[in-house]
């Protein structure tokens, strides 16, 4: 069982915004970097969000993240189809000293 | 561009061991970074299971410690994984990624490959 926990999932029709949180504690999201993947069944995850915040190159601006204190949110503007996916959350956990990731947020274009 | 790519038996028997490879092209293993593995059981989420640094120090899930040894072979360019004593838990599709180790993240992924135990 995962110790990040996200929304099992979220809903928007296309062009509207969406946002996924992650709630962790002080073993992991307070303390350390939070990365965020986008994951298609049958393909690669993608990596989106390094460093609470920062967008690899070639991920589009539409994709932004935040964190603050144990939580963190992925937010997703100008919804398109294409963006429907499994979302996951990452980080470090301290106390466990393992790389752990949330449950999982299917986002669902309406 | 960095590419992975898992290979290894879709089939492994219960108590037996499972053993997968990566094979890195577009970048030399030798040059750096972290190489890891995770996998995603059938409905389920993402699980950490290992990672191996270039120098082939290794750093494991203590979940699955006892049963894990990562390798890696940099004039072959590609790293291993190897479980032993699976069981049914351990159907998954397992995946391949560069790793940047601790809170940093995994940059690059393989498109993963399912492994089923089963008799």
């Amino acid at each position: 069982q995962s110790v990040l926990t996200q929304p099992p999932s979220v809903s928007a029709a296309p062009g509207q915004k969406v946002t996924i949180s992650c709630s962790g504690s002080s073993s992991n999201i307070e303390y350390n970097y939070v990365s965020w993947y986008q994951h298609l069944p049958g393909t690669a995850p993608k990596l989106l969000i390094y460093e609470n915040n920062k967008r690899p190159s070639g991920i589009p601006d539409r994709f932004s993240a935040s964190k603050s204190g144990t939580s963190a949110t992925l937010g997703i503007t100008g919804l398109q189809t294409g963006d429907e996916a499994d979302y996951y959350c990452g980080t470090w956990d301290s106390s466990l000293s393992a790389k752990v990731f949330g449950t999982g947020t299917k986002v669902n274009v309406l | 561009q960095v590419q992975l790519q898992e290979s290894g038996p879709g089939l492994v028997k219960p108590s037996e061991t499972l053993s997968l490879i990566c094979a890195v092209s577009g970048y030399s293993i030798n040059s750096g970074y972290y190489w890891g593995w995770i996998r995603q059981p059938p409905g389920k989420g993402l699980e950490w299971i290992g990672t191996i640094y270039h120098n082939g120090n290794t750093y494991y899930n203590p979940s699955l410690k006892s049963r894990v040894t990562l390798s890696v072979d940099t004039s072959k360019n590609h790293f291993s994984l190897k479980l032993n004593s699976v069981t049914a838990a351990d159907t998954a599709v397992y995946y391949c990624a560069r790793d940047h180790y601790g809170a940093y993240p995994f940059d690059y992924w393989g498109q993963g490959t399912l492994v089923t135990v089963s008799s």
